[in-house]
């Protein structure tokens, strides 16, 4: 089993529309949570880490599911400007574990 | 101002040659990394250094030699170069050592796309 795992997707939603991404991962004693966004041929950049008790910033709410072992991102009211890939990030035993992504693709 | 830059963006090398992408952030953080990912956009961590002495080495060939001259400099040389190293090279710093807690982040150059043929 990956260590993190993601839907590779792609995701394709119309403008408006409300998405979801699970993440799932392998090690309980992973202490913290984030999600990346990767746009095409760019770097990855932290889009929110997420916390225990769910977090949301603007249209992005991220949930954490200790006992399930899972991590979701919400995404509502999607612009074209969502387009790219959301990565999942799990930190344990001090290193950062990235999962492969899940493509979103916004259309008009 | 590019916080974390990274040269060459682009290098397409014969197999055997011997190559190296520079990396330097102007942050002043005290950790920094290098991290490949391939073809199937798996994003994997290869090095870090955290105030220039080496604290993470993953299963990574010999072939592949960090160097950090300073904290703000980490630099990748990789010998006699396999077309299995095709890929993209990103190096990325964070303030406190594999301390992601509270906000604190890593940051990511804009990626060294290596091409063996």
């Amino acid at each position: 089993r990956k260590e993190v795992e993601q839907d590779p997707g792609p995701f394709n939603v119309p403008e408006g529309a409300t998405v979801a991404f699970n993440c799932t991962y392998s090690n309980s004693a992973s202490q913290s949570f984030f999600w990346y966004r990767q746009d095409c041929r760019k770097e990855p950049k932290l889009l929110m880490s997420v916390y225990s008790s769910g977090n949301e910033d603007g249209r992005f709410t991220a949930q954490l599911n200790r006992a399930s072992q899972y991590i979701s991102l919400l995404i509502r009211d999607s612009k074209l400007s969502d387009s790219a890939t959301y990565l999942c990030v799990v930190k344990a035993a001090s290193k950062l574990t990235f999962g492969t992504g899940t493509r979103l693709q916004v259309t008009l | 101002d590019t916080a974390v830059s990274q040269t060459p963006k682009y290098l397409v090398t014969q197999m055997g040659n011997d190559k190296s992408i520079k990396c330097e952030q102007n942050l002043g953080h005290d950790t920094m990394y290098w991290y490949k990912q391939d073809s199937k956009k798996f994003l994997k961590i290869m090095f870090s250094y955290n105030n220039k002495e080496l604290i993470i080495n993953e299963t990574v060939p010999n072939r592949f030699s960090p160097k950090s001259p300073d904290k703000a400099h980490l630099n990748l040389h990789i010998n006699s170069l396999e077309l299995g190293d095709s890929a993209v090279y990103f190096c990325a710093s964070s303030q406190v050592s594999l301390d992601f807690s509270s906000g604190n982040t890593i940051y990511f150059g804009e990626g060294s796309w290596l091409t063996v043929v």
